[in-house]
């Protein structure tokens, strides 16, 4: 059975950093691309970023570049989002997620139960 | 751009069928889709891919209540014998070179 289980979310101040962590299992994690996704208090989803089986494709949303990296270690099985100089409007819970993106449409999508951030002073 | 779009809000009554719409804007009718559940205080659930002839590939242990299709530039969810646990928001999703990742707005269904 497919689990996602995320962790490290938390209370921050704007400007600080966070470290997410995501534990794979039920699947060949190396094998896929990887996503993380958002979605502020009460509103819809929204993607933040995905990186490829092997690490060396990354993607980010505009509102995120320059301040999150995402990476994964395949043999723990893992997924991670550095988050970096967070803003208030970085407030969401947090999802890691296997969707569909341009060069991995086989299989199916697996979603997380999230991890939530605060960003707030 | 490309763009998702769904109405924010759909109902129908417990037994009842529904069908949710997702459509994609102009000069994207040839893409698939992805629709997800996510019912209340949960993280969202894949459903199903939908492609631009109306085929789909439902995730191992869905309802056989849940179907997808196609017409044009929009991607149909259609839910049948609707009950409580399927009031949920579902969102649809797409992907490409250039937009990544891209959800629709949602639509929130009631079931009365």
């Amino acid at each position: 059975q497919v689990q996602l289980v995320e962790s490290g979310g938390g209370l921050v101040k704007p400007g600080g950093s966070l470290r997410l962590s995501c534990a794979a299992s039920g699947f060949t994690f190396r094998d896929y691309y990887m996503s993380w996704i958002r979605q502020a208090p009460g509103k819809g989803l929204e993607w933040v970023s995905y990186i490829s089986g092997r690490g060396d494709t990354i993607y980010y949303a505009d509102s995120v570049k320059g301040r999150f990296t995402i990476s994964r270690d395949n043999a723990k099985k893992s997924l991670y989002l550095q988050m970096n100089s967070l803003r208030a409007e970085d407030t969401a819970i947090y999802y890691c997620a296997r969707v569909f993106v341009y060069y991995d449409t086989s299989g199916y999508g697996y979603w997380g139960q999230g991890t939530l951030v605060t960003v707030s002073s | 751009q490309l763009v998702l779009t769904q109405s924010p809000s759909a109902s129908a009554s417990l037994g009842a069928s529904v069908t949710l719409t997702c459509t994609l804007s102009s000069g994207h009718s040839g893409y698939a889709i992805a629709w997800h559940q996510q019912q209340p205080e949960m993280g969202p659930r894949y459903l199903m891919k939908v492609n631009s002839d109306g085929s789909h590939n439902k995730r191992d242990g869905i309802s056989d209540r849940f179907s997808g299709s196609s017409s044009g530039a929009e991607r149909y969810l259609t839910i049948s014998s609707l009950q409580s646990e399927d009031e949920a928001d579902y969102y649809c999703q797409t992907w490409g070179t250039g937009i990544h990742v891209v959800f629709g707005g949602g639509t929130k269904l009631t079931v009365l």
